[in-house]
């Protein structure tokens, strides 16, 4: 059974510039959920997919935007950039109807 | 609005003692309180998880204590190791059917001394 898998590991960006992060769910999960999560704080819901479509969004600007894959994978994409999107972006995948997710190793973007 | 209020913000604890960190919520619609173990690095892990249906539930030297009537709950980790040493969440979540929506609390940084 393979693990939910991030990439990249970490990246460093310019402030107003795009960045794809990517990541594979867990094998047999067909439910993707992001999180930010800023030094020293708890992860912060941003968004799941599931069937490929957005199901749920936490308080975050329309900026954050995501995709699915229909293997499943998803992706998560940031427009014009702000120094306070420095954070760890935790991807976490579940089988839809279950509350028991499990998360990736996080992805480090550093806004400078 | 802060809806899960976690508590202490670090914990110190002697190896073989007891470390008990607390979590209050807001929103009775809850009903589903993880707790997660993270390590430097590394994405939360799931440790041990409990409803509101039940009072109390242990896995080996974890321990959720729930009391619904006060709005809180509690991870005990009983003869506490070196390795325990983590950064541990509270969360809950809200039923419906897209599970895995969870709201975090800001984590507890556990050291536990040899």
């Amino acid at each position: 059974e393979t693990g939910v898998t991030q990439s990249p590991t970490h990246l460093i960006k310019t402030r107003g510039q795009q960045v794809t992060l990517r990541c594979s769910s867990q094998s047999g999960h067909n439910t993707v959920s992001w999180y930010q999560q800023a030094l020293g704080q708890g992860p912060q819901f941003i968004f799941q997919y599931y069937r490929e479509e957005e199901n749920g969004r936490g308080n975050f600007p329309p900026r954050f935007s995501g995709l699915q894959f229909p293997n499943y994978s998803s992706e998560l994409n940031v427009n014009a950039l702000e120094l306070d999107d420095s954070a760890l972006y935790l991807c976490a995948s579940s089988f839809q109807g279950s509350y028991e997710q499990y998360f990736g190793p996080g992805t480090r973007l550093t806004v400078t | 609005q802060q809806q899960v209020k976690q508590s202490p913000q670090s914990l110190i604890v002697q190896k073989g003692g007891i470390s008990i960190i607390n979590c209050a919520y807001e929103n009775t619609a809850f009903d589903y309180f993880p707790w997660y173990q993270q390590f430097p690095g590394k994405g939360p892990a799931l440790l041990i998880a409990i409803r509101p249906d039940v009072s109390e539930k242990k896995e080996g030297r974890f321990t959720i204590s729930f009391n619904k009537s006060a709005k809180q709950f509690s991870l005990h980790i009983m003869d506490s190791q070196p390795g325990d040493s983590a950064t541990y969440f509270c969360a809950a979540s809200i039923p419906n059917t897209n599970a895995g929506k969870s709201t975090f609390g800001d984590g507890t940084t556990l050291t536990v001394k040899p």
